[in-house]
């Protein structure tokens, strides 16, 4: 069955920087495009960031825009988070999720457990 | 961006009553409405895709409507697991916007 498994996240200073990965597996990873999506404690769905299954394409949420990067390794069925330059207001549990459907971008449908990061000093 | 506004942003009801939920796109996102259920502890779970149909293994309770800017969650008669919070969510021009939310609590 699908599985994915995000990692890395912790308390972090602001300004710093934090790598999410999230680890899948139960299917043809390099098929579908990947999501990141977070939520603040208490708070509601944020989206983040998509790539394509093939990593040509990858967009972002204005929030994150020139701060965050979604990278993808296909050998390694893993998905990736680089956040940089980190503000208290990303403190947030991170979610990886996969397309419902191979090939273009469309709604996240299975969601990892998420990883929680803390921005904090 | 595309700003999905959820209302109400509580809803009390019984177990066996009717849920009406709505959600309003600030412009038109055809038929590229989603809506997910999550619950305390919980990733959210896929509900309805494409403003009306139905995602694998949910039950017929739940239908969804549109397409255009004014989009309804009903669920036709509560049941206990059916409390929750859901949030509507669009894509378009290659982006995600999700709604705030509205919590179904048990009156």
């Amino acid at each position: 069955q699908v599985q994915l498994v995000e990692s890395g996240g912790g308390v972090v200073q602001p300004g710093r920087s934090l790598r999410l990965s999230c680890a899948a597996s139960g299917f043809t990873f390099s098929s579908y495009g990947m999501h990141w999506v977070r939520q603040a404690p208490g708070k509601g769905l944020e989206w983040v960031a998509v790539i394509w299954y093939d990593g040509s394409n990858k967009y972002y949420a204005d929030s994150v825009k020139g701060r965050f990067t979604i990278s993808r390794d296909n050998s390694k069925n893993t998905l990736y988070l680089q956040m940089n330059s980190l503000r208290a207001e990303d403190t947030a549990v991170y979610y990886c999720a996969r397309d419902q459907w191979f090939g273009e971008f469309n709604n996240p449908y299975y969601w990892g457990q998420g990883t929680l990061v803390t921005v904090s000093s | 961006e595309i700003v999905l506004t959820q209302s109400p942003a509580t809803l009390s009801l019984s177990p066996g009553e009717r849920a009406t939920l709505s959600c309003r796109a600030s412009q038109g996102v055809s038929s590229y409405l989603a809506w997910y259920q999550q619950k305390p502890g919980q990733a959210p779970r896929l509900l309805i895709y494409d403003a009306s149909n139905r995602a694998t293994g949910i039950p017929a309770r739940f239908s969804g409507s549109g397409p255009g800017t004014d989009f309804t969650l009903t669920i036709s008669s509560l049941e206990p697991e059916d409390f929750a919070v859901y949030y509507c969510q669009q894509r378009s021009n290659w982006l995600l916007t999700f709604g705030g939310g509205t919590k179904v609590e048990i009156k």
